[in-house]
């Protein structure tokens, strides 16, 4: 079946502008996740989602950043009055089960958005 | 700040050796997971290891899991040219996975 996918793969924003980064999760998964990573680095957590409740938003590096999952499936991450430090790789994941529980299966993981803010 | 690292940073080896890789982490994990990453792609789930387990295998892969040190290897054995990415170790605890920044491998024909 259909993987994780982004969209867009890839995006061009002047510092200043609202961008808004989409995910379309594996059907029936019912937790999502959203991660930044920096070129060079490993992926950093940003926000998970279980349906559409967002659990844990601890990892959003400021108010500039939103995450909304309304229907329990699809999400998007918001970033307003983007800055040069935006610029990265927003990775977005889903996994079959609830997370934190004790036997966590596989989150798997779309291609990601490149995120370049001049 | 990362909960796991990578050791070695780079690895370059040739075809048909093995490839061994480290993750070291701070703090008591539920399981913890290797990730493969080609350039410009997403990750890749290659391997879970519970934390009550202490040796895993899957094809090729051998993770062994050390909790007393919170540490982890992932071996690539007959390494192939195809192997070259870059490799995560992922802790689980509480729902949030934590990643380190990597080991980036060069498998050369």
């Amino acid at each position: 079946g259909a993987g994780v996918s982004q969209s867009p793969r890839y995006k061009v924003a002047k510092r200043g502008q609202d961008v808004a980064l989409r995910c379309d999760p594996i059907s029936g998964h019912v937790s999502l996740f959203w991660y930044q990573q920096a070129l060079g680095q490993g992926p950093e957590f940003l926000t998970y989602f279980q349906n559409e409740a967002q659990l844990d938003k601890s990892g959003l590096p400021s108010d500039r950043f939103f995450a909304e999952r309304p229907e329990g499936s699809v999400s998007t991450l918001k970033i307003q009055r983007t800055q040069k430090e935006d610029s990265a790789v927003y990775l977005c994941a889903s996994s079959s089960t609830r997370a934190g529980l004790q036997v966590q299966e596989t989150q798997y993981f779309g291609p990601g958005t490149r995120l370049l803010v001049l | 700040s990362q909960q796991g690292e990578e050791d070695p940073q780079a690895l370059s080896i040739q075809e048909g050796e093995n490839a061994t890789m480290n993750c070291s982490y701070k703090t008591s994990i539920n399981n913890l997971q290797w990730y493969r990453q080609n350039s410009g792609r997403g990750l890749v789930h290659l391997i879970l290891i519970r934390s009550n387990e202490r040796e895993k295998h899957s094809g090729r892969l051998r993770v062994t899991l050390d909790t007393s040190k919170k540490s982890s290897s992932l071996l690539i054995t007959a390494s192939r040219a195809a192997d070259t990415a870059s490799y995560f170790c992922a802790t689980s605890r509480a729902g949030k996975s934590t990643f380190g920044d990597g080991t980036t491998l060069t498998v050369k024909p």
